[in-house]
């Protein structure tokens, strides 16, 4: 079976401090995957998504960046965070086939940024 | 791109059949309609998908009229772990790769 997982589950940044989130998934092979943020009782925003390794898309032109280095792997990333980068974080997959909207979600990272 | 509209809450009491309409007047022939439900501090989990007429699985239903232009998500006989917040998302597979937005959702609140 397929499982995804992502890290760290809760961090706390200073405000221009760097930013890291992984996140892995398992059982299958070339997978499409996502980044979508959520603010504090807000919906989900889409930020990057991927087809391929080294592919990336962005969605919303700001100091986040995404890398898929593997296969399986997507990381979001940071150099100077800002306290608009508080949020819940997920990172999705799909498969590459269907492509239709059944999308798998991780367990989420919460950033808060002081 | 299709953009879905859906109401901001619901309340409902424990035992009563819920629907949530979702209004898409602008789906594409190739879009799905998928239905997601996410509770606080999870991803969201996926419900159900239909591309038309009745889907029903062992959670809930989902209608979707001849036009396509709107959807709803039935939930029979709601239960308090029901409450939580019920997103319709719809896309589908282009030419080339799709990207899926999610609307606002619909707050589901029930009671006892």
């Amino acid at each position: 079976s397929q499982t995804i997982h992502q890290w760290p589950a809760t961090l706390v940044q200073p405000v221009g401090s760097p930013l890291s989130l992984e996140c892995t998934v398992e059982g299958t092979s070339n997978p499409n995957l996502y980044w979508y943020r959520q603010a504090a009782g807000r919906g989900l925003q889409l930020l990057f998504y991927s087809v391929g390794i080294g592919q990336i898309s962005s969605e919303v032109p700001q100091n986040l960046s995404a890398s898929r280095p593997q296969d399986r792997q997507f990381i979001l990333s940071s150099k100077k965070l800002l306290l608009s980068d508080s949020g819940f974080y997920l990172c999705a997959w799909d498969r590459p086939v269907t492509n239709t909207g059944e999308l798998f979600f991780g367990e989420g990272s919460r950033l808060t940024v002081l | 791109l299709a953009k879905t509209t859906q109401p901001i809450s619901m309340d409902s009491y424990e035992g009563q059949e819920v629907n949530i309409t979702c209004s898409h007047n602008n789906i594409a022939t190739n879009d799905y309609i998928t239905w997601y439900q996410q509770f606080p501090s999870q991803g969201p989990r996926f419900i159900i998908q239909g591309y038309k007429t009745k889907v029903t699985n062992e959670v809930a239903s989902l209608f979707i009229p001849a036009d396509r232009k709107s959807s709803t998500l039935s939930l029979p006989r709601v239960s308090l772990s029901d409450t939580a917040v019920y997103y319709c998302l719809v896309g589908g597979l282009t030419y080339n790769f799709n990207k899926f937005y999610f609307g606002s959702g619909t707050k589901l609140n029930v009671k006892p």
